[in-house]
């Protein structure tokens, strides 16, 4: 079975640019979870998307905004970056929001020069 | 607001010697707290979900207990492939979904 799927798996970007990131959860998964993790940190919430509906939000400035599609896929959008957005981005998929069990993905690298 | 704390921040331990790591956590009404290893470069990896006091749970050399303070992840005769990040998260009923992580355990084991 396939799991989570990220991509790309690494990119880098200038600061200022626009960056997509995209996502495909696991088969039968219904919600997508965004996660920001900084090097030595552990991952920080970003967006939940159930039944392409926004659900949960985390502490992150407007220039960051998700959305998720039909076929339950998500992408992640960053604009104007910053040298500071520079992190591994984890993509999260559960069955349901009331499912406990969330399974991320290998993650996308972005770097920030 | 939520907090989770894990120590140490790392550890070094000799293949068979057993430990156990800490995730000390403030939550206003756990929904319920999870384990997650991690290998450098690569997403977290579940290990458990834990939701009340006095739970266990335990997969292979791995044993994860639950009070209503903290959470301890028992590491038995570990293995130089049990070389991980062990991230702890918890998530609370008022906050919706999203899970509130620490910043990790660096485990490794040396044979």
């Amino acid at each position: 079975d396939a799991g989570v799927t990220q991509s790309p798996t690494h990119l880098i970007k200038t600061r200022g640019q626009h960056v997509t990131l995209r996502c495909s959860p696991i088969s039968g998964h219904k919600s997508v979870s965004w996660y920001q993790q900084v090097l030595g940190q552990g991952p920080q919430f970003i967006f939940q998307y159930y039944e392409k509906e926004e659900r949960g939000r985390g502490n992150f400035p407007d220039r960051f905004s998700a959305r998720q599609f039909p076929n339950y896929s998500s992408e992640l959008n960053v604009n104007a970056l910053l040298l500071g957005d520079s992190a591994l981005y984890l993509c999260a998929s559960s069955f349901s929001t009331g499912d406990t069990e969330a399974f991320f993905g290998q993650g996308t690298r972005l770097t920030v020069v | 607001e939520d907090q989770v704390t894990q120590s140490p921040e790392a550890l070094r331990l000799q293949e068979g010697e057993s430990s156990s790591l800490n995730c000390s956590y403030t939550v206003s009404g756990l929904r319920g707290l999870f384990w997650y290893r991690q290998d450098p470069g690569k997403g977290p990896e579940f290990l458990f979900t834990l939701y009340s006091a006095g739970e266990e749970k335990e997969k292979e050399r791995l044993k994860a207990t639950l009070t209503k303070k903290e959470s301890f992840l028992h590491i038995t005769a570990p293995k130089p492939e049990d070389s991980a990040t062990y991230l702890c998260a918890v998530q609370a009923w008022v906050s919706g979904y999203a899970l509130n992580f620490g910043k990790g355990t660096s485990l490794l084991v040396t044979p």
